[in-house]
């Protein structure tokens, strides 16, 4: 069975067109994470909540914004996305922070029009 | 800013041959994880090395950490197709860096019938 499930698996936004991308997870862990990454590059941490505490990478666009309403579930926001958005968004998992195993979902591919 | 340099970042093989990807660092890590991507997917964990010169093996997968834990390889043995996909190394902070992954370039590895 799926543990971290992204929906949709592909999405496209026109310019300038909010779009939100959805991540679910049934391991009940405390740490959900959400990256960028383009193609054939390595991921790319936008930010992090553990529990409800969010953590901001330094060098992420305000653009993007993420709401955690509950254990479960974990949203990323581009409020006006550009051509240079275009990437494969990953969710990821994990029971705490620093050693612990993280898991990814298949994440969402994300064209820009 | 801890780095992790991983090369080749491009490798095109033949069926039955073997092959070398380095993860190179000039920092220490407590810990250091291999991932398997297949194009529209995400991530899969392949293996977590933790002990200074420890070696895994999973089938004709070998791991090894270096004794300084700055360094770690992934050899494959009779590479098959199946094998194709974007191979990433990513440390664990030796100083908690609020548990973030830092990752390495990615191999993309395409093996030919």
């Amino acid at each position: 069975d799926a543990m971290v499930i992204q929906n949709p698996r592909y999405q496209v936004t026109q310019f300038g067109k909010p779009v939100t991308l959805s991540c679910s997870q049934t391991l009940n862990h405390n740490v959900m994470y959400w990256y960028q990454q383009k193609s054939s590059q390595a991921p790319k941490l936008l930010f992090h909540y553990y529990d409800k505490d969010f953590n901001n990478e330094a060098d992420t666009p305000d653009n993007f914004q993420s709401r955690r309403p509950n254990t479960s579930f974990c949203f990323l926001d581009i409020r006006s996305p550009g051509l240079g958005d275009a990437a494969m968004y990953l969710c990821a998992t994990s029971r705490g922070l620093a050693t612990d195993t993280q898991y990814f979902g298949p994440g969402t591919r994300l064209t820009v029009l | 800013t801890q780095l992790l340099e991983q090369s080749p970042q491009f490798l095109s093989i033949q069926e039955g041959e073997n092959l070398t990807v380095y993860c190179n660092s000039s920092s220490v890590f407590s810990s250091l994880q291999w991932y398997r991507q297949e194009p529209g997917e995400g991530p899969v964990l392949l293996v977590t090395v933790v002990t200074g010169g420890e070696v895994k093996k999973l089938k004709r997968l070998t791991f090894q950490f270096g004794d300084a834990r700055k360094d770690s390889s992934l050899h494959i043995t009779a590479a098959q197709p199946g094998d194709t996909g974007l191979y990433l190394c990513a440390g664990i902070a030796f100083y908690n860096q609020g548990g973030k992954l830092i990752f390495g370039q990615g191999t993309e590895l395409s093996v030919k019938p």
